[in-house]
C-alpha cells in the first residue's frame, strides 16, 4: 500500500475484553514496531519485528500484551483482559531495513478507550 | 542506553516569529536523531534527519536542525512561523543496539501558533 494502514481508528472497548489491533504496513517493508501514546508521555515503545520474527519485546508492558506478524507483512497486536491503563492511541510504523537510514513511517494509530 | 529529552512541553510563537523547539539527547554511540511532527489525530510524519552527514539538516515545511555534538543537542528551527505549524513536535534517536536501531522518541512540544 501506500502508506501504514492501522484498524480501526477507534476502538471502545470494556474493562476485561480482549481487542485486536491491526496494522498493514508498507509493501516491502521488513522492520515494523508497535509504540503506545498516552497523552502527555510521548511515545512508549511496545516491540519490533524484522520480518516475521520479534528480536525485541522488551516494550510490552505485561504478558496481557502479545503480538504476531505473518508473511512479512500484517501484524496484529492483541491486548487480553483490557485495563483502563491500557487506554491510548496505539501507533505503528514500518521501515525499508533496520537501518536509521532509511526513516519510519508511521500509520494514524488506533486511539483505544477500555471503559 | 539512549534518551531525548525534550524542553517545554509547550511553545507559543506569533505568525512570522521565529521557532525554536528544543531537544538534547544522550546516546553512548554516534546517534541517528530525527524531528516528526503529529498534526490532530494523524500519525507522525519525518520532518527531518540526521544520519552523520552535514550537521546542519533541512527538512520539509522549512524547517532545519543543527546537530551539535558538544552540547548533545539537536534544536529544531523555521525562521517564520505558519498558522498550519500548529502541531505537536517529536524529536527522536536512535542507535545500534542489537541491530534493531529501535528509536527513542522525546515527550513532544507541542507548538500553538498566534494569528
Amino acid at each position: 500500500g501506500a502508506g501504514v494502514s492501522q484498524s480501526p481508528s477507534n476502538k471502545v472497548t470494556e474493562k476485561g475484553k480482549d481487542v485486536e489491533l491491526r496494522c498493514d504496513p508498507i509493501s516491502g517493508h521488513t522492520a515494523l514496531y508497535w509504540y503506545r501514546q498516552s497523552l502527555g508521555q510521548g511515545l512508549e515503545f511496545l516491540i519490533y519485528f524484522q520480518g516475521n520474527s520479534a528480536p525485541d519485546k522488551s516494550g510490552l508492558p505485561s504478558d496481557r500484551f502479545s503480538a504476531e506478524r505473518t508473511g512479512g507483512s500484517v501484524s496484529t497486536l492483541t491486548i487480553q483482559r483490557t485495563q483502563q491503563e491500557d487506554s491510548a492511541v496505539y501507533l505503528c510504523a514500518s521501515s525499508q531495513g533496520q537501518g536509521a537510514n532509511y526513516g519510519y513511517t508511521f500509520g494514524s494509530g488506533t486511539r483505544l478507550t477500555v471503559v | 542506553a539512549q534518551s531525548v529529552t525534550q524542553l517545554g512541553s509547550h511553545v507559543s510563537v506569533s505568525e512570522g516569529a521565529l521557532v525554536l523547539l528544543r531537544c538534547n539527547y544522550s546516546s553512548s554511540v554516534p546517534p541517528y536523531l530525527f524531528w516528526y511532527v503529529q498534526y490532530p489525530n494523524q500519525g507522525l510524519q519525518l520532518l527531518l534527519k540526521y544520519t552523520s552527514a552535514a550537521t546542519l539538516v533541512k527538512g520539509i515545511n522549512g524547517f532545519e536542525a543543527e546537530f551539535k555534538k558538544s552540547e548533545t543537542s539537536f534544536h529544531l528551527t523555521k525562521p517564520s512561523a505558519h498558522m498550519s505549524d500548529a502541531a505537536e513536535y517529536f524529536c527522536a534517536v536512535s542507535e545500534r543496539a542489537g541491530g534493531s536501531y529501535i528509536p527513542t522518541f522525546g515527550r513532544g512540544t507541542s507548538l500553538i501558533v498566534h494569528p
